[in-house]
Order: structure tokens, then sequence, then C-alpha cells
């Protein structure tokens, strides 16, 4: 069975950090850019991060930009995103997502949507 | 960044009938457009990437539709299954993806 599985999330207080896991399994990890998608309660989704599938072009929204990080290590199937100067507006569920797209030979990316989600982490930064 | 916008925000609509879900870009993003649905306590699901090809597995009664800057999703034979909110995505002008603000399908 295709599986993301985040793990992580809790309970941080503002300027705290966290770091995120997202393990996947039931496909080639190593094949796929990962994205993270996160959500406030009773908000929309917001893109937060992608990684690509080598881990060699990684983006950021402004939102988080300087405060969060992206990694990835395919020899354990895995993606991480560390938080650090946590605030209270990243309180949200955190998913990670699979794109099936791929990069051609001039550089552009085709993405083809998010279509593996894990279940989502919920992240909760409060005093 | 490219704004995407949903309308309406909320749909009121009747099993068995046909809902119809617009999301307009503020600039075009040619057909680079995906559409997920999302219940409740759950993680969103692709039904429709490329403004028009189904995700593997979505029955046919959801179909999308347009290019540019117009953009539409038809679910047609509501089933109770579908009441949900739905998300448009541009994937065109990245980063950052962008997602429009929902449109909550809900029966009438």
């Amino acid at each position: 069975e295709v599986q993301l599985v985040e793990s992580g999330g809790g309970l941080v207080q503002p300027g705290g950090s966290l770091r995120l896991s997202c393990a996947a399994s039931g496909f080639t990890f190593s094949d796929y850019k990962i994205n993270w998608v996160r959500q406030a309660p009773g908000k929309g989704l917001e893109w937060v991060s992608d990684i690509s599938s080598r881990g060699l072009k990684i983006y950021y929204a402004d939102s988080v930009k300087g405060r969060f990080t992206s990694s990835r290590d395919n020899a354990k199937n895995s993606v991480f995103l560390q938080m650090t100067s946590l605030r209270a507006e990243d309180t949200a569920v955190y998913y990670c997502a699979r794109d099936p797209g791929y990069y051609d030979s001039s550089g552009y990316y085709y993405s083809y949507g998010l279509d593996v989600w894990g279940q989502g982490t919920t992240v909760t930064v409060s005093s | 960044e490219i704004v995407m916008t949903q309308s309406p925000v909320t749909l009121s609509v009747s099993p068995g009938e046909r809902a119809t879900l617009s999301c307009r870009a503020s600039q075009s993003v040619s057909s680079n457009l995906a559409w997920y649905q999302q219940k409740p306590g759950q993680a969103p699901r692709l039904l429709i990437y490329g403004a028009s090809a189904r995700a593997t597995g979505i029955p046919a009664r959801f179909s999308g539709s347009g290019s540019g800057t117009e953009f539409t999703l038809t679910i047609s034979n509501l089933q109770s299954e579908d009441f949900a909110v739905y998300y448009c995505q541009q994937y065109n002008n990245w980063p950052p993806v962008t997602f429009g603000q929902g449109t909550k399908l809900e029966i009438k």
C-alpha cells in the first residue's frame, strides 16, 4: 500500500523548535518530490515547502522562509521539516504529500498535483 | 504570487443533482490546475489534475474543465459521500503553489 505517515507534532512554546518526519512506504520514494502543506484550525490549505526527489531543489513559502528547513533521507524513505522560531500562526495540521511530476531536460517541472497525502500531524504553538 | 478565488463559498445541492464549483486565477495558469476533496478530519484527496484529468480511482461523475484563468469542477448525480470541502490549486507559477480558499458543498 502506498502510504505517507507524518510524526513529530506536538505542543511547543513560541520561539521553540520542532522536527516533523514523513515516512513513506509502498513506492520508490527516491523518485518523487515531496511537499509539506499545512492547515490552520478551521482554515484552508497553505503550501509550506517542497523538496525534489534527490533533495537538490528545495523551496519555501515566504511565511516560513528562514525559519523552516526541509531535508530528506532517501535511504530511510523519509522527509523532514525542521521548524524553528515557531509562532502562534504556525499552529496547524501539517501534511506531507507526494507529487508524481518530473523535471524535463531544461529544468522545467511538470506536476500532476499531489496524489498521495499523509494523515497529518498537529503542531500547536502556545504558551 | 497567483491568487486563486473559489466561488461560491458554500453551495447547497440536493443528492442526485449536479454541482458546479468555480475557481478563478489572478493570472493565467494554463492547464496547471488541480482539484481536491477534503472531508472533516481527513487529508485532502486529489480528484483532478491538468484541469481535466481524473486522478486514479476517481468516479466519472467528477469532471474538470477550463484553462487560463477560469476553471470549473462539475459533480454529477451527487452522492452522499460527495458532500465535503473542495479546493483548487495552481502549480503553474511556483513557488509558491497556491490554493483557493475552498468551497463547502452541503446537502440541501
